[in-house]
C-alpha cells in the first residue's frame, strides 16, 4: 500500500501556463508538507497543513497556492510558471499532535516526488 | 531563522571504507532526524534523536545527538555499495507552533566505489 502517493511524477510545461500537483496519504496523519527540492538537492519547506489549517507558510511567491480539501490531501496549484520553478516537488505527512492510537511522532513520510520542468 | 548547516556536501570512498557526516544548528534543536535519499528517489526516514547526548545505533550505522542538542553525527561503517545516496539531517523544534517543522541540512552524498 502506498503511504504517500503523488500525481503526476514528471510535468513538463512550458513558462506562463498553470499546473497543479496532487498528494494524498493514507497514513492517518494530522500534517502534510510540500517540500521544493533544487538541481544540488537541497530540500526547503514551503508550506505545511494540520488538519486542513495553513500552519507554516514559508516565503514562497503567491503563484504557489496549496490547497487541503481534507487531511488526507494537499495539493499545489502553481500560477504563471518560471524556469525557476523547475525543481522537484515532494509532498510529505507526519503526525504531529498526540493521537491514539499512538504514532511516531514528527517522523516524516515523503512521496515519490514531482519532477516539474519548465521551458 | 534556524539554520542547519551539514559536511562535507560530498564524500567518495571505497567499499568498506567509513564515512562520516556532521551536522550543526544555529540554535538549540528540540530534536534530530536523519534521512536517506537514494539516486532518483524520495527522503527516507531513518531515526530520531530527541535527548541531550543520545547514541543510536542500526546495524553499521551510528547516530549521535551532541550534548548542547545542536550538533548531531552519522557514522557509517565499513560501507557498502548499497549506502549510495543522499544522507540529511533535519532539525526540529517540536511543540508551540512550529508543528513539526523540519530544517534540513545541504545533505552529504555520498559515493561508494567497489
Amino acid at each position: 500500500d502506498t503511504a504517500v502517493s503523488q500525481t503526476p511524477k514528471y510535468l513538463v510545461t512550458q513558462m506562463g501556463n498553470d499546473k497543479s500537483i496532487k498528494c494524498e496519504q493514507n497514513l492517518g496523519h494530522d500534517t502534510m508538507y510540500w517540500y521544493k527540492q533544487d538541481s544540488k538537492k537541497f530540500l526547503k519547506i514551503m508550506f505545511s497543513y494540520n488538519n486542513k489549517e495553513l500552519i507554516i507558510n514559508e516565503t514562497v511567491p503567491n503563484r504557489f497556492s496549496p490547497k487541503s480539501p481534507d487531511k488526507a490531501h494537499l495539493n499545489l496549484h502553481i500560477n504563471s510558471l518560471e524556469l525557476g520553478d523547475s525543481a522537484v516537488y515532494f509532498c510529505a505527512s507526519s503526525q504531529v499532535l498526540p493521537s491514539w492510537p499512538p504514532k511516531s511522532p514528527y517522523e516524516q513520510y515523503f512521496g515519490p516526488g514531482t519532477r516539474l520542468t519548465v521551458t | 531563522g534556524q539554520q542547519v548547516m551539514q559536511i562535507p556536501q560530498y564524500q567518495h570512498v571505497q567499499e568498506g571504507e567509513d564515512f562520516t557526516t556532521y551536522c550543526n544548528s544555529s540554535t538549540t534543536l528540540s530534536n534530530i532526524q536523519w534521512y536517506k535519499q537514494r539516486p532518483g528517489g524520495h527522503p527516507v526516514f531513518l531515526i530520531q534523536l530527541v535527548k541531550s547526548g543520545e547514541v543510536k545505533k542500526q546495524k553499521r550505522l551510528t547516530f549521535q545527538f551532541g550534548e548542547a542538542k545542536k550538533n548531531s553525527s552519522l557514522h557509517i561503517t565499513a560501507t557498502q555499495t548499497t549506502d549510495v545516496g543522499t544522507y540529511f539531517c533535519a532539525g526540529s523544534n517540536a511543540g508551540g507552533t512550529s508543528y513539526g517543522k523540519l530544517t534540513f541540512g545541504q545533505g552529504t552524498i555520498l559515493t561508494v566505489h567497489p
